[in-house]
Parts: structure tokens; sequence; C-alpha cells
């Protein structure tokens, strides 16, 4: 059971727009930072967005991220077969037993 | 350019030790997260590069160490008591989640527990 609450699978066509949710509390998200991370098949996670809304060099406008309260989006639109992988979403939690938590995973597939 | 590389597969029974290495290309605070097969991403803690503090999930406390050599920027994480779900791939990352996302990886580094 992840810290973090996202839906286990998003997919649409080619062109169209998903997104996907990351629920957390006021300890994690609704009191810092959320990134968000891509994982190709059989590789290391990616950097696609930092600080809810920054993408790093390189990464397309195509991907793009909000936070509100307790909450945040990655949105990814004109959706490409290239983007078919898995997206966590991760940040600090500050509660008691604090340390870094991740959603547990979002799988988009490209129809 | 930043860069992360990591030590090969290791294979452990279970009850050993394993320790992995992680070489950066500069002075990074540096995370470790593991990914069980088929699983999401776990975070492990992290190591600061500038005094070796350390921050580790509560659920590994007692099993785990992280370690900095500042003098090669070789990140270590050493795990004991292997168990079988401990079978896993390795990563790490720089940054520390309190301190910055988590920007650069390692490329993983499989830990297979087996009797």
């Amino acid at each position: 059971q992840s810290v973090l609450t996202q839906p286990p699978s998003v997919s649409a066509a080619p062109g169209q727009k998903v997104t996907i949710s990351c629920s957390g509390s006021s300890s994690n998200i609704g009191n810092n930072y959320v990134s968000w991370y891509q994982q190709l098949p059989g590789t290391a996670p990616k950097l696609l967005i930092y600080e809810n809304n920054k993408r790093p060099s390189g990464i397309p406008d195509r991907f793009s991220g909000s936070k509100s309260g307790t909450s945040a989006t990655l949105g990814i639109t004109g959706l490409q077969t290239g983007d078919e992988a898995d997206y966590y979403c991760g940040t600090w939690d500050s509660s008691l037993s604090a340390g870094g938590v991740f959603g547990g995973g979002t799988k988009v597939t490209v129809l | 350019q930043v860069q992360v590389v990591q030590s090969g597969a290791e294979v452990k029974k279970p009850g050993a030790s394993v320790k992995v290495s992680c070489k950066a290309s500069g002075y990074y605070d540096l995370s470790w997260v593991r990914q069980a097969p088929g699983q999401g991403l776990e975070w492990m803690g992290w190591i600061s590069a500038y005094n070796g503090n350390t921050n580790y999930a509560q659920k590994l406390q007692g099993r785990v160490t992280m370690t900095i050599d500042t003098s090669t920027t070789t990140a270590y994480m050493e795990l004991r008591s292997l168990r079988s779900d401990d079978t896993a791939v390795y990563y790490c990352a720089k940054g520390g989640l309190s301190s910055g996302p988590l920007d650069y990886w390692g490329q993983g580094t499989l830990v297979t527990v087996s009797s």
C-alpha cells in the first residue's frame, strides 16, 4: 500500500490527452514539492517534472504538472506510442516517520 | 555531465549481506530506491555528500547502512539479513527528495536473494 495514491492504469488513442492523479496528505504533497518520473520498460526511471510543474531540459512541453492542496496531476497531451510507460509521483513526507514516498505507479497505454 | 554508475548484479543467500556501489561524477546527495519484480518504486533512504548524514526508511532501519567515500565520490548501500522479498533492482539517484528531485538515476543493480 503506497502512501501516495495513483490510478493503476490510463489509456487513450494516439494524439489524445491523458491525466494521472496523485493523491496524498498534508504531511507530504500538501507541504512539499512533487516530482514525476517516467519508467520505460526495462529501464531506470527518468525525471519528467519537478517542483510540481517544472520540466527539466529536454522534456517536451507535452508533459505538464500541477498541484492543488494534497493532490497533484500529470498531464500528457498529443499522446505518442513512445509514451507507453509507467509513471510515478514522488515527494517528501514530513510526518514522524519522515522520508521519501512514491505513488504506486500508473501504466499508460496508447491504444 | 552528471553520471551515476552502479556496480553489477549480485546473487545472495538468505541471511547474507549485499553491498552495492554507486559512482557519481561529483559531490551529490544520493538516494537509494528499489523496485521488486513487477512492483513500484520504494524509497530506501538518502545520504548527504556534504556531511554523510543519512535518513533511512523506517521499515529498513537496523538492516541498511548508506555510506559515502568523498575521495572517490562513490556511495555504498549495504543491506543485511537478506530475505527473499529483498530481491529487487536497486537504484541510486542524484537528489534527496527532501532537498530536490531525483534528477539523474543509475542503471540499476539486480540483487537476487535465493537459496
